[in-house]
């Protein structure tokens, strides 16, 4: 597609119960990023794939989050038993490591855990 | 450790005048590069000019240039003639060759007066 697809663009969910977030990246792109950004916060990086493999997952606050890509394409971070604090905006951007590895970001998708 | 840092939290300017956005960086890599997001009120991240570490140039995309000053390790955005639109978060970003993920700065808020 043209740009980074996201969805669902905005999710309300109870304390306790799973989520999953998608990411179409920009064709072609061989890296995709998950960042998450509390309100009125900085970007925090959660984890990136070079293709299917993810070789830094470094950022992951805990075990119930997790993700995966299939296809060198579309990817999807689960989140496990949501809790209140999980509540942000969870980025994807995908780059094709040209520019110094210029990433390209999604519109995000809004998350509120109630 | 790697590390980017934007001091001012706020900025109010003019219209039509001139602005400039602070961004100093740490980091023991020989090669990293430097970018410039943008932040609208509607969330998506908007990607407004890079810099490589061995570029000799400093790096322009129309009303946006990047001050790069190595020996002070400072990245400061610099937008000639701003507009009502250019209000935003700005952030400051870096890669680094030793990782492949891009850390982001805390961000600076710029509103434009009419």
């Amino acid at each position: 597609g043209a740009g980074v697809s996201q969805s669902p663009s905005n999710k309300v969910t109870e304390k306790g119960k799973d989520v999953e977030l998608r990411c179409d990246p920009i064709s072609g792109h061989t890296a995709l990023y998950w960042y998450r950004q509390s309100l009125g916060q900085g970007l925090e990086f959660l984890i990136y794939f070079q293709g299917n493999s993810a070789p830094d997952k470094s950022g992951l606050p805990s075990d119930r989050f997790s993700a995966e890509r299939t296809g060198g394409s579309v990817s999807t971070l689960t989140i496990q038993r949501t809790q209140q604090e999980d509540s942000a905006v969870y980025l994807c951007a995908s780059s094709h490591r040209e520019r110094g590895n210029t990433i390209y970001f999604g519109e995000g998708s809004w998350l509120t855990v109630v | 450790a790697q590390k980017i840092t934007q001091t001012q939290p706020g900025m109010f300017v003019q219209e039509k005048e001139a602005v400039t956005l602070d961004c100093t960086y740490d980091t023991s890599d020989p090669s990293y590069g430097l970018f410039w997001y943008k932040q609208p009120s509607s969330g998506e991240m908007i990607f407004l000019i890079y810099q490589g570490s061995y570029d000799q140039q400093n790096a322009t995309e129309g009303r946006y240039s990047l001050n790069f000053q190595k020996a002070r390790k400072s990245a400061n955005l610099v937008i000639s003639a701003s507009q009502l639109g250019d209000s935003a978060m700005y952030f400051c970003a870096m890669s680094y060759s030793s990782a492949s993920k891009i850390i982001f700065g805390s961000g600076t808020r710029l509103s434009i007066r009419p």
